[in-house]
C-alpha cells in the first residue's frame, strides 16, 4: 500500500509569511494526526482528525495555526504569520482505529516537511 | 498528563555490540508504550509496542523491550547491532483509558560504528 504523502518536503520563508502543508493519509485511515518536530525535541501533537472532525487541537496555536481536512481525506496545515520558533519538522500520521479513542492506535508518518523561517 | 524521558541523546556503539536505549515514563493510570525509529530522511515507523500481556515484547529485526511497572521503564535492548540500526529511536506513552493522545520522549540517536 502507499504511504502518507506530505509536501513540500522542504520549505524557506521569511517570518511574518505564510505557508502550507499538505498531508495524503493511507486510503482507509480514517484518523489523521499533524505533530511538529522541533530540533532535539519529540513529535508534539499538534492536532488530530477523525474523519473531518477534530478530536484534539489543544496544543495547535490558533492564533497562526490553522488545519483542515474538508473531506475526511487529505488535509492542509497553514501557518499564518510564520515566527521563527515555528522552524521545524511538519509530520502528518495517519491510523486505522483500534477504538473510537485509543491510546493504541498504530501510525504510520509521511517523511515530513521541513520548515526554515528566516 | 503522562510524560517520557530517554536520559540519553545519543548512544554511539560498535558493530555487533549489545546496546540499550532507556526509556522511562510517568503516568497516573494504565499505559499503552512504544518504540518508532525513525532512520535518515524517512518518517517515523513502529518498531513494537505493549498493549497488555506479556511484558517482554520483540520486533522483527532483532529488538526487544520489557515493560517493567514498577520501575515505570521500557528499555530497549538489542545483544547485537548492525551498522543499519544506526537512526534515531523515540519511546512514546498513551493511556489506555479515554481518549488520551500518544507522548513522545525526546529520541535517542543510535550510532553504530564499524
Amino acid at each position: 500500500e502507499a504511504g502518507v504523502a506530505q509536501s513540500p518536503r522542504y520549505k524557506i520563508i521569511e517570518k511574518r509569511q505564510s505557508v502550507a502543508f499538505w498531508c495524503n493519509p493511507i486510503s482507509g485511515h480514517a484518523t489523521l494526526y499533524w505533530y511538529q518536530q522541533i530540533l532535539g525535541q519529540g513529535p508534539k501533537l499538534l492536532i488530530q482528525f477523525q474523519n473531518n472532525g477534530v478530536v484534539d487541537d489543544s496544543q495547535l496555536p490558533k492564533d497562526r495555526f490553522s488545519a483542515e481536512r474538508l473531506k475526511g481525506v487529505d488535509s492542509t496545515l497553514k501557518i499564518q504569520p510564520a515566527k521563527l520558533e515555528d522552524s521545524a519538522v511538519y509530520l502528518c500520521a495517519s491510523s486505522t482505529l483500534a477504538g473510537a479513542y485509543s491510546g493504541a492506535n498504530v501510525l504510520t508518518f509521511g517523511a515530513g516537511s521541513r520548515l526554515t523561517v528566516l | 498528563a503522562q510524560s517520557v524521558t530517554q536520559l540519553d541523546s545519543q548512544v554511539p556503539v560498535f558493530e555487533e555490540a549489545p546496546v540499550e536505549l532507556r526509556c522511562n515514563y510517568s503516568s497516573s493510570v494504565s499505559v499503552y508504550l512504544f518504540w518508532y525509529v525513525q532512520y535518515p530522511n524517512q518518517g517515523l515507523q513502529l518498531l513494537l509496542k505493549y498493549l497488555s500481556g506479556s511484558t517482554l515484547v520483540e520486533s522483527i529485526n532483532g529488538f526487544e523491550a520489557e515493560f517493567n511497572k514498577s520501575q515505570t521503564s521500557f528499555h530497549l535492548r538489542k545483544p547485537s547491532v548492525h551498522i543499519s540500526d544506526t537512526a534515531e529511536y523515540f519511546c512514546a506513552v498513551s493511556m489506555n483509558t479515554g481518549f488520551q493522545k500518544l507522548v513522545f520522549g525526546t529520541g535517542t540517536r543510535l550510532l553504530v560504528s564499524p
